[in-house]
């Protein structure tokens, strides 16, 4: 049972570009969540897709914007890199209709914006 | 703003030292979870305690809930070295993360 797989681990980008960071979810989870965490901080939020729709969304710009596919990974994208955005992401799934609610996280993408 | 809110932010302890930590949330919750992160890496989901449970066991945690108090505890017991790590919980229903409790068991 494949747990929660983000891809890249890595990814070094410069000012003003785009970057497209993807996750797939545990299998038979439906729902998706994205989450920024800076060096020393808790994880933010992002935003969390779930039925192919944005449902949740954190205190981010709209340079972060998402998309899930019918098979139920998804991707995040972030247009017009900043230095500021250079952190760990992280991708978290969970079954909508799971009376628990657990999500459960990916490795997550370490992206470096110079 | 944050959800879960951990303290204390920094906990060094000894090796076999049971170890404590807290958190309080603001709103009413479904269940609420905890989670582990080695440096850099994604978090691992360690217990999840709902809403109508006082107290949950997993091995070697024991996690705790107030609700009249909208507080949570985890205590590590017979800390090990593998143990250093920052701790977070979140409610499953708003999943805003603290800046965690930053765990240093020494050997």
């Amino acid at each position: 049972d494949a747990g929660v797989t983000q891809s890249p681990t890595h990814l070094i980008k410069t000012r003003g570009q785009q970057v497209t960071l993807r996750c797939s979810p545990k299998s038979g989870h439906d729902t998706v969540s994205w989450y920024q965490q800076a060096l020393g901080q808790g994880p933010q939020f992002i935003f969390q897709y779930y039925e192919e729709e944005e449902r949740q969304r954190g205190n981010f710009p709209d340079r972060f914007s998402g998309h899930q596919f019918p098979n139920y990974s998804s991707e995040l994208n972030v247009n017009a890199l900043l230095l500021g955005d250079s952190a760990l992401y992280l991708c978290a799934s969970s079954l909508e209709t799971g009376s628990r609610n657990e999500q459960f996280f990916g490795p997550g993408t370490r992206l470096t914006v110079l | 703003s944050q959800q879960g809110e951990e303290d204390p932010q920094a906990l060094s302890i000894q090796e076999g030292e049971n170890a404590t930590m807290n958190c309080s949330y603001k709103t009413s919750i479904n269940n609420l979870q905890w989670y582990r992160q080695n440096s850099g890496r994604g978090l691992v989901h360690l217990i999840l305690i709902r809403s109508n449970e006082r107290e949950k066991h997993s091995g070697r945690l024991r996690v705790t809930l107030d609700t009249s108090k909208k507080s949570s505890s985890l205590l590590i017991t017979a800390s090990r070295a593998a143990d250093t790590a920052s701790y977070f919980c979140a409610p499953s229903n708003d999943m805003r993360f603290g800046a965690g409790t930053r765990l240093t068991v020494k050997p």
